[in-house]
């Protein structure tokens, strides 16, 4: 079965940390990986994606992600956080052969000052 | 550039009324996608078009709820009669897929502000 797991729901951090979100997904031959951010009251937007290539995507914001087949992981870090990056945090994963995304249950991610 | 539209924003009704929620895709986007989302299940995708037809609708959770893509600049999603625990943000997302149902691609996919709605 198609499953995306985020196993923290929060992650509390101070302003200037590294932070890393996991997500790990169920194993399939073929996957496109993808992270979406949801600010308070807003839609999804997208962070950064994996479709092919380089197994190190760089996205939005400082926000890069490492795809690790054999771990079947993609997860999202950030060398040094700001305050603006309060938000939650979707792993979404599309398999092949199919056309929807399956999303994590989210992470939220609080920083502090 | 547009993203997707959606609105009503926020939507506050009693139980028993009909609820339509609109949504507009990007432009030359030919998927559309309806999700919800709430605190205990996340978010759900309730129903999937590909060029205006319903592919996947196994998400739509009874038959008080009902989506239409009359054209491809325009979808609705209803709830009749609407319930306390339709309570919920409603996402509409747009995406572009190339290729055929079978072997195709489906790119990312760009979502609205959301509706939140409130039966009481």
């Amino acid at each position: 079965a198609q499953s995306v797991t985020q196993l923290d729901s929060q992650v509390p951090v101070f302003e200037e940390a590294p932070v890393e979100l996991r997500c790990n997904y169920s194993s399939s031959v073929s996957v496109y990986l993808f992270w979406y951010v949801q600010y308070p009251n807003q839609g999804l937007q997208l962070l950064l994606k994996y479709l092919s290539g380089s197994t190190l995507v760089k996205g939005i914001n400082g926000f890069e992600a490492e795809f690790n087949k054999s771990q079947t992981s993609f997860h999202l870090r950030k060398p040094s956080v700001h305050i603006s990056d309060t938000a939650e945090y979707f792993c979404a994963v599309r398999y092949s052969g199919y056309s929807t995304l399956t999303f994590g249950k989210g992470t939220m991610l609080l920083v502090s000052p | 550039d547009a993203g997707v539209i959606q609105s009503p924003r926020h939507e506050v009704t009693e139980m028993g009324q009909e609820v339509t929620l609109r949504c507009k895709p990007i432009s030359g986007h030919n998927s559309l996608f309806w999700y919800r989302q709430t605190m205990m299940r996340g978010l759900e995708l309730l129903i999937y078009f590909n060029n205006n037809v319903p592919i996947d609708d196994s998400g739509m959770p009874e038959d008080r709820f009902s989506a239409k893509m009359p054209n491809a600049s325009f979808s609705t999603l209803k709830i009749q009669p609407s319930e306390p625990r339709d309570s919920a943000v409603y996402f509409c997302a747009s995406s572009l897929r190339v290729g055929g149902l079978a072997g195709g691609n489906t790119y990312e996919q760009y979502f609205g502000p959301g509706t939140r709605l409130t039966v009481t």
